[in-house]
């Protein structure tokens, strides 16, 4: 089972949105909607940001949101704050019942 | 809240075997998942496997051949065995609670991690 695919990095700037993919395919991504991201600042541990495809955790602000269609999921964070800088990995649960994770974004607040 | 603490050596020889636990502490290990997740330095995630509190395991495939998980409610902990090390196995490694015990629905709370290098 590969990584699930992500572009290595994206940026905005403060206020803004940016969008982030994760693609796969129809043996993980597309095959259920156990699609997860995690956020994780350097030195840290990552932290669940959204679960289910579309569903935050109690505590993660809604300005993070979580979408799919087909065998592409996307995390988007609308207004961008300096706190938000962090590297973001997708996950998914694959029908061979194991988690694949992305090859993780690194986003940039310019 | 359920908070994880991973404990081991954090060198260990090529060839060697990895050893890791996990103490799961302000909740029961029993009743629900739990993974293990590592990171080698400066690159991504990647799953090693997850072990029910009945002892039902399930490992990445790449993986299976080195992997043992085990569990013990007895003391709320599980652990983590990984045979034939290499250097390609130095990472920090993460054990990780499951968001539901009925759906794969996410990874939560995370260990704070531990580096383990493989070097002799």
């Amino acid at each position: 089972q590969s990584a699930l695919t992500q572009p290595p990095s994206a940026s905005g700037s403060p206020g803004q949105s940016v969008t982030i993919s994760c693609s796969g395919t129809s043996s993980d991504v597309g095959h259920s909607n156990y699609v997860s991201w995690y956020q994780q600042h350097p030195g840290k541990a990552p932290k669940l940001m959204i679960y289910e495809v579309s569903k935050r955790p109690s505590g993660v602000p809604d300005r993070f949101s979580g979408s799919k269609s087909g065998n592409t999921a996307s995390l988007t964070v609308s207004g961008l704050q300096a706190e938000d800088e962090a590297d973001y990995y997708c996950s998914s649960y694959a029908d061979i019942n194991i988690y694949v994770f992305g090859t993780g974004t690194k986003v940039t607040v310019l | 809240q359920v908070q994880l603490q991973e404990s081991g050596p954090g060198l260990v020889k090529p060839s060697e075997t990895l050893s890791l636990t996990c103490v799961v502490s302000g909740g029961t290990i029993s009743g629900q998942f739990w993974s293990w997740v590592r990171q080698p330095p400066g690159k991504g995630l990647e799953w090693i496997g997850q072990i029910f509190y009945t002892g039902s395991t399930n490992c990445n495939p790449y993986l299976k051949s080195r992997v043992t998980m085990s569990v013990d409610t007895s003391k709320n902990q599980f652990s983590l065995k990984m045979t034939s090390v290499t250097a390609a196995d130095t990472a920090v490694y993460y054990c990780v609670g499951h968001v539901s015990a009925r759906s794969p629905l996410g990874l939560d709370p995370w260990g704070q991690g531990t580096l383990v290098t493989v070097s002799s």
